[in-house]
């Protein structure tokens, strides 16, 4: 069965340091592997995704997220986080063939000035 | 941007009450899904559905629940006889066909409080 684990509940950072969340699945093949963010009050937006190809991938605001399938892991990176980057921070996971997404327990990102 | 919304944002309701959470998908997805997050916990999957039928449900999903796409742009989710464990935040999303199914977009939920 597919499992995800955030391994970080809670994480502080400064405003303009870079930021690094980890996520590690384990999963038989080849997964589909996704990171959301959700803000208080908020639904879940999706930041990036990675299906297949280039293993360093894009996202919105300017994050960014590397598959490493040699250590399983699926980690989210950015550069210079800013106080609007304060939310709770989601790693998923999907499989060819099943809709169903399964998620981690989520990292809570907190910025202080 | 299109986006997924959901009404209520928040239900109160006693418990073997019936509820009816409301979406509206964005509107050329095919793919469709509720998950729920209980209070500090992960968010997990409920339910799967396309071409007007259940496609996957976990063992959540038992039959207290059922889903419904009564027209072109609604998509409910009902439980029969609420329990208090039923108190969580619904997510509805949905996905676009082919390939980009498993891209799921996610609306701002409602809060499900049983009292």
């Amino acid at each position: 069965a597919q499992s995800v684990t955030q391994p970080d509940i809670h994480i502080t950072v400064s405003e303009g340091a870079s930021l690094e969340l980890r996520c590690n699945y384990s999963y038989g093949a080849t997964p589909y592997l996704f990171w959301y963010v959700q803000s208080p009050g908020q639904g879940l937006q999706l930041l990036l995704k990675y299906f297949s190809g280039d293993t360093l991938v894009q996202g919105i605001k300017g994050f960014e997220a590397e598959f490493k399938r040699s250590q399983s892991s699926f980690n989210l990176r950015k550069p210079s986080v800013h106080w609007s980057d304060a939310a709770e921070y989601f790693c998923a996971v999907g499989e060819f063939g099943n809709e169903k997404l399964t998620f981690g327990t989520g990292t809570r990102l907190t910025i202080i000035p | 941007e299109p986006e997924v919304t959901q009404t209520p944002s928040h239900q109160v309701t006693q418990m073997g009450q019936e509820v009816i959470l409301r979406c509206v998908p964005i509107s050329n997805h095919l793919y469709f899904y509720w998950y729920r997050q209980i209070l500090g916990q992960k968010v997990e999957f409920l339910v799967s559905f396309y071409n007007n039928e259940i496609s996957e449900k976990s063992e959540i999903f038992d039959d207290q629940f059922s889903v419904e796409r009564p027209d072109g742009s609604n998509f409910t989710l009902k439980i029969r006889s609420t329990k208090l464990e039923d108190s969580a935040m619904y997510f509805c999303a949905s996905s676009e066909p082919g390939l980009r199914r498993y891209e799921q977009y996610f609306g701002p939920g409602t809060r499900l409080t049983v009292t």
